[in-house]
């Protein structure tokens, strides 16, 4: 019962550098999203992906970009690190639009 | 722009107590999702809440929906230590028809002894 998983967990980064932070469920999802969380703020929405094939911009997509690999699979890149993208980043997979969503475990990034 | 709120975002309270958590927002959605976070950990779903009028209940924990007032609140009753936590609600959309929930800022509940 692995759900929504994350890698990797815990990250630093030195500002200009790139990564890709990678996310995978096993529930048959069709949608899947990046939200990051910053302290004191609830979670703000990156990316989404609806369907396989397709992807979407969410609230604050600005330094990231995102690939829907398979059913499965969602990955989000941050091409050039910068501070300001110091968070937790938390990837989640809903089977219908108005079902509840199923969150992974986070990957608490820091940008130096 | 879409906005959720929640009141109080910090509450510390004694175990045994009974308290009320205020969620409005400004859409007209009518579906509105619960969260428990514990610190260092993921989000973890309490009440999915999907029509007007709609009632959740489990445990010490009550979720309701009015929609015509865009109002959700969380009760507590008789809280115990194990309560303690970050709660979210959150709302269908965005605000720029994207897909995705918009969620409160969290409300911190401390239950002390």
């Amino acid at each position: 019962n692995a759900g929504v998983t994350q890698t990797p967990k815990f990250q630093v980064l030195k500002t200009g550098q790139s990564m890709t932070l990678q996310c995978a469920q096993d529930m048959n999802h069709n949608s899947m999203y990046w939200y990051r969380q910053d302290p004191g703020m609830g979670l703000r929405l990156i990316y989404y992906s609806a369907s396989e094939g397709t992807t979407d911009k969410g609230e604050v997509p600005n330094g990231y970009n995102v690939s829907r690999l398979n059913k499965r699979e969602f990955s989000l890149r941050l091409e050039s690190a910068a501070p300001s993208q110091t968070s937790v980043y938390f990837c989640a997979s809903t089977p219908t639009r108005d079902s509840r969503a199923f969150f992974g475990q986070g990957t608490r990034l820091t940008v130096v | 722009e879409l906005k959720v709120e929640q009141n109080p975002l910090f509450l510390s309270m004694q175990e045994g107590k009974n308290y009320t958590i205020y969620c409005n927002y400004s859409t007209t959605s009518d579906r509105l999702y619960w969260y428990r976070q514990d610190p260092g950990k993921s989000l973890e779903s309490l009440f999915v809440l999907l029509s007007n009028g709609a009632v959740k209940q489990e445990g010490r924990l009550m979720a309701s929906l009015d929609t015509k007032a865009r109002l959700s609140t969380l009760h507590i009753t008789a809280a115990v230590h194990d309560l303690s936590a970050t709660y979210f609600c959150a709302v269908d959309g965005t605000g720029g028809g994207a897909d995705g929930l918009t969620f409160g800022k969290g409300t911190h509940l401390i239950i002390q002894p």
